[in-house]
């Protein structure tokens, strides 16, 4: 089936610690992007990629960093620099061009301890 | 930053009842979409208008845009308890490619 895949569902991550969550699409989609959600709330815009090899800030970038080596994979790091990095993390892609759908993966909690 | 405020914030209806969402937005747009998440899940595309159009229908959904007054609405009629979840409006500005901004969404619960 076709979609996005994202890993882990859970992670805990120690003070201190970078973690990186997996997202993988296979829509061929070029453009992908980082969300974050906090609890009862809306999303915010980590990182997005419109093409291999590039990507820009969003309004959260501070404390995260990402890569787009290959078009079906964004993989987002969350640094020791986050301070508050314990959210709901959404990984999502489109065709990357005004109007188009986004679509979503299944999210990843992060939790520090 | 987010580009859209919803609401109410939260509503609570009963089956079978009309179920109404506003968005308010800050910017001009060229598109607003509505998703819709599940508790713990993903979003899910609903609906997108264009900035050009006043109003589009999809099955149980209705969707108007007013961009003199920055803000759209998403009727849902003849609600089920399975359209409770988070509703969110998104917004594509000129000159920003595919990149959305999404509001803070409306809680939807609907009980039999």
């Amino acid at each position: 089936d076709g979609g996005i895949t994202q890993s882990p569902k859970y992670l805990f991550r120690k003070e201190g610690q970078n973690v990186t969550l997996s997202c993988e699409q296979n829509l061929n989609h070029d453009a992908m992007y980082w969300y974050r959600q906090d609890p009862g709330q809306g999303l915010r815009l980590i990182y997005y990629s419109q093409i291999v090899n590039d990507f820009q800030k969003g309004d959260i970038a501070e404390g995260y960093s990402v890569s787009r080596e290959k078009k079906e994979s964004f993989p987002l790091t969350v640094t020791s620099a986050q301070k508050n990095p314990t959210a709901f993390y959404l990984c999502a892609s489109s065709r990357g061009y005004s109007g188009n759908t986004i679509y979503f993966g299944e999210g990843s909690w992060l939790t520090v301890v | 930053s987010q580009q859209g405020e919803e609401d109410p914030q939260a509503l609570s209806i009963q089956e079978g009842e009309n179920a109404t969402m506003n968005c308010s937005y800050k910017t001009s747009i060229n598109n607003l979409q509505w998703y819709r998440q599940n508790s713990g899940r993903g979003l899910v595309h609903l609906i997108l208008i264009r900035s050009k159009k006043r109003e589009k229908h999809s099955g149980r959904l209705r969707v108007t845009l007013d961009t003199s007054k920055k803000s759209s609405s998403l009727l849902i009629t003849a609600s089920r308890a399975a359209d409770t979840a988070s509703y969110f409006c998104a917004t594509d500005a000129p000159g920003t490619a595919s990149k959305l901004t999404f509001g803070t969404g409306t809680r939807l619960q609907v009980t039999l």
